[in-house]
């Protein structure tokens, strides 16, 4: 079945870098689309970036544009996601999601990986 | 980027109810609308697609509906596995924003 698994999230202080991975298994990976989504503690879901099935379009949401990078190994069926300049406000759990291109939809997320910004 | 509206924040209600979740774009979206549910920290759900396209396994008491800036998410008789916070999202384009999440208690 569709699997995404997050990793790689933890205490990072203001300033700080961390890279998000997300392995996935049980479908083509090189033909979907890909998003990352956070939340907040007790807040609600942002879409933060995506990156095409073939890695050649990626969009980012205003509040990390320049800082966040998304990526994708297609040897390695993994997303990831670059995170630098980290902020308090960057706080939240980092969701990586499939996209199902027929739906327009977003049918699969993994479990999440928390990511805390604190000094 | 378009603008969502989602209402109510919260809604109390009981086992039988009928409930009525509204979602409202800044601009229009042809039938880029999905809901999402989402339950006691887990991921979110992909509920209904493209308006009203319930998705395999989502029982037929939830229903989507609306068109242009307009659009609803109604559960036609609350049962006990229904508490949980909705979530409305356009998927026209990137941003790919999401509303501000209605609980459900």
């Amino acid at each position: 079945q569709v699997q995404l698994v997050e990793s790689g999230g933890g205490v990072v202080q203001p300033g700080r870098s961390l890279r998000l991975s997300c392995a996935t298994s049980g479908f083509p990976f090189s033909q979907y689309t890909l998003h990352w989504v956070r939340q907040a503690p007790g807040k609600g879901l942002e879409w933060l970036a995506l990156i095409s099935f073939d890695g050649t379009n990626k969009k980012y949401a205003e509040s990390v544009k320049g800082r966040f990078t998304i990526s994708r190994d297609t040897s390695e069926s993994t997303l990831y996601l670059q995170l630098n300049s980290l902020r308090p406000d960057d706080t939240a759990l980092y969701y990586c999601v499939r996209e199902e291109h027929t739906l327009y939809a977003f049918d699969s997320w993994g479990q999440g990986a928390l990511v805390t910004v604190s000094s | 980027d378009i603008q969502m509206t989602q209402s109510p924040s919260s809604l109390s209600a009981s086992v039988g109810d009928r409930v009525t979740i509204t979602c409202r774009t800044s601009q229009s979206i042809p039938y880029n609308l999905n809901w999402y549910q989402q339950k006691g920290g887990k991921a979110p759900k992909l509920l209904i697609s493209s308006v009203s396209t319930l998705q395999g396994g989502v029982p037929s008491r939830f229903s989507g509906s609306g068109s242009g800036t307009d659009f609803t998410l109604t559960i036609s008789r609350l049962q006990p596995e229904d508490f949980a916070t909705y979530y409305c999202q356009q998927s026209y384009g990137p941003p790919y924003t999401f509303g501000q999440g209605t609980k459900l208690e």
